[in-house]
């Protein structure tokens, strides 16, 4: 069985301050991507990344990077100088090549930045 | 970039109403999916499809069916609404491949009272 755990619900943090938001995964499959999705209050959910698990290096996208660290099964995501348009959920994802590949949702993590 | 349409985007409506959300994408997905999402979060995989004439019961128990005869529509339909299916209902589409990331529609937030 797969698993997400995301063991923060709320993190609040002040306007230009760095936050990572951690991710945690648990998979028997050797093959399997992982994701980070954002969620904004309207609603939507955003594809921010995906990573498969032969690709470990870190990714960096503007204020956003990624550190995928297969050996603690962990793909944490860190936002450098937050701004109040980061204010949303993050969810943190995973899929593989076995079974019908749904993706398994972590429970989000919310992100307040204010002012 | 995505297209994917879901309407209404909020619904309120009363106990024992039928009500069909749509769920619309011209990217040419084989691969469908609702998802619930109740007010702490969480998301919960209610259904899905892997084409035309296929589809899948997902994680969490649900009252709701779906169809799929088109390929770029996947409507989900509640015979009987009540107030424990006040949610908020997400689409999403992806290709074929186990690696395609999924894409999701905007949502609708629908309240039965």
């Amino acid at each position: 069985a797969q698993k997400v755990t995301q063991a923060q619900t709320e993190i609040s943090v002040v306007e230009k301050e760095d936050v990572t938001l951690d991710c945690v995964y648990e998979t028997r499959d050797t093959t399997y991507y992982l994701f980070w999705y954002k969620q904004p209050p309207s609603g939507e959910l955003v594809f921010l990344i995906r990573r498969n698990s032969f690709d470990e290096q870190n990714e960096i996208s503007g204020r956003y990077s990624w550190n995928f660290q297969k050996s603690t099964s962990s793909f944490n995501f860190t936002i450098t100088a937050s701004q109040v348009v980061d204010s949303a959920v993050y969810f943190c994802a995973l899929t593989s090549n076995s079974g019908y590949s749904t993706l398994t949702f972590g429970k989000g993590t919310m992100l307040l930045v204010s002012p | 970039e995505a297209d994917i349409y879901q309407t209404p985007r909020y619904l309120v409506i009363g106990t024992g109403k039928k009500i069909t959300l749509e769920c619309s994408q011209t990217m040419g997905h084989d691969k469908m999916y609702w998802y619930q999402q109740d007010p702490g979060m969480e998301l919960h995989l209610i259904h899905y499809s892997y084409g035309v004439n296929s589809t899948e019961k997902g994680d969490l128990s649900s009252e709701s069916t779906v169809s799929r005869i088109r390929t770029e529509h996947f409507p989900l339909t509640l015979e009987s609404a009540r107030p424990s299916h006040t949610s908020q209902y997400l689409c999403a589409s992806s290709g074929v491949g186990h690696e395609e990331t999924q894409y999701f529609g905007p949502g609708t937030r629908l309240l039965v009272l």
